[in-house]
Order: C-alpha cells, then structure tokens, then sequence
C-alpha cells in the first residue's frame, strides 16, 4: 500500500525567504504524485504533479517540486516566499494498479506554512 | 467552466440524525471522489464513483454511503451521526478514468458539525 510522508508539520518562514516542504512517498512502482495547497476553510487547490519525464516539474504561483526516485522524495520548493503563500500544504501520490486504486489519492498529513512579514 | 460544486456548504446536525451532502463535478468529468478531512486523521478516501458505478470504497463503516447520478452529480449519506463525524467533506472529480495518474479537482468542502 502506498503511504506519503511530511515531516515537518509547522513551517515559518520570512516573506522573501526561501522554502522547501518536504515530502517522502512509500509506493512499489512508479508514483504518481501531487502537490495541493489548501487556505482555512477552503478545498484543495492543485499546485503540481509529476508522472513521468522531467524530475523537476513546475507549477503555479512560482512552485516547483523535484522527483527523486532514490531518495523517495518530492519536495516543494519556492525561491521567494510571498505573505499570500501562507496555507496548509500537502503532498500525495496515486497509483495505477486496478480496482482498489480508483479514484484514491493518499495524502500526508500537511504542512502549515506560516510567513512573517 | 465551473469548478467543482459542493452543497451545502456548512452544516449542524445531531448524534443519530443522517445526512446527505451533494457533489456537482466538472462539466464533462465522470469521476467522483470523496474525501473526509479531520485533524486527527488527515485527509481519508472515503469512496470513488464512475458512471453510476462505486468502484472503490476506503476504510469506512456502512454508515457512510454515496451514489451517483446519470448527469455524473454524487451525493454522499452518512446515516446515524456519531460525534466523531464531524468533519470538512471534500469531493473531487477528474477528467479521466479516475486512475492515479488523473488530477483531481477538488470542491470547496462541506463542514458538517454534529453535536
């Protein structure tokens, strides 16, 4: 069964400052994965995803994400963090594999992300 | 074209009341997920709808039940509410197949306290 990790549940950074959230996947074969955004009260919102090619993909607001395949990881990254980017991030991977995948994505726990002017 | 619709979008019922929220997808998307989002569990699969068709349920008690219509709207019913109920319900709709490699849209979410 796949499974994502994020370590770090709380992340405060300056506006301007650069950030990255990490993400780690558990998954038998080739992921797909996905990054969201989500502000309070709000659905999800889709930043990126990566499903094959290119490891490093790019999204919206100025985010991209790296694929490592050996490291089992697809982590967020921004150059320059805007106050407006302040919201609950979260990482996750479907799969391909039949009945019990269908319409399933499994997501991490998020990452708060917090920006101080 | 309109994004993913969910109604209603907050709600209170009653332990041992039931209820029913509503998906409307994407126009064109035949794919419904829905997903139950709490703060100690995170973000669940609840169960996922292709033409009419349950093709895939998560980890839920029967109490927790869905259909989906032939102009692809779903709705979900949770029947006898228990406190632990109480939850931001999302649903999300894809374009595709609804395999793990399409991207799903999600709605707004419905926030139902039980009290």
């Amino acid at each position: 069964a796949q499974s994502v990790t994020q370590p770090d549940i709380h992340i405060t950074v300056s506006e301007g400052a650069s950030l990255e959230l990490r993400c780690n996947y558990s998954y038998g074969a080739t992921p797909y994965l996905f990054w969201y955004v989500q502000s309070p009260g709000q659905g999800l919102q889709l930043l990126l995803k990566y499903f094959s090619g290119d490891t490093l993909v790019q999204g919206i607001k100025g985010f991209e994400a790296e694929f490592k395949r050996s490291q089992s990881s697809f982590n967020l990254r921004k150059p320059s963090v805007h106050w407006s980017d302040a919201a609950e991030y979260f990482c996750a991977v479907g799969a391909n594999a039949g009945g019990t995948s269908y319409g399933k994505l499994t997501f991490g726990q998020g990452t708060i992300l917090t920006v101080h002017p | 074209k309109a994004g993913v619709t969910q109604t209603p979008r907050y709600l209170i019922k009653t332990r041992g009341q039931q209820v029913t929220l509503s998906c409307s997808p994407i126009s064109g998307h035949r794919s419904v997920s829905w997903y139950q989002q709490t703060p100690g569990q995170g973000l669940q699969f609840l169960f996922e709808y292709f033409s009419e068709t349950q093709r895939n349920k998560g980890n839920f008690p029967g109490r927790f039940s869905g259909r989906q219509f032939s102009n692809s709207r779903s709705e979900m019913n949770v029947s006898t509410l228990e406190l632990g109920d109480s939850a931001l319900y999302l649903c999300a709709s894809t374009s595709r197949g609804g395999q793990g490699a399409d991207t799903q849209y999600f709605g707004p979410g419905t926030r139902l306290t039980v009290l």
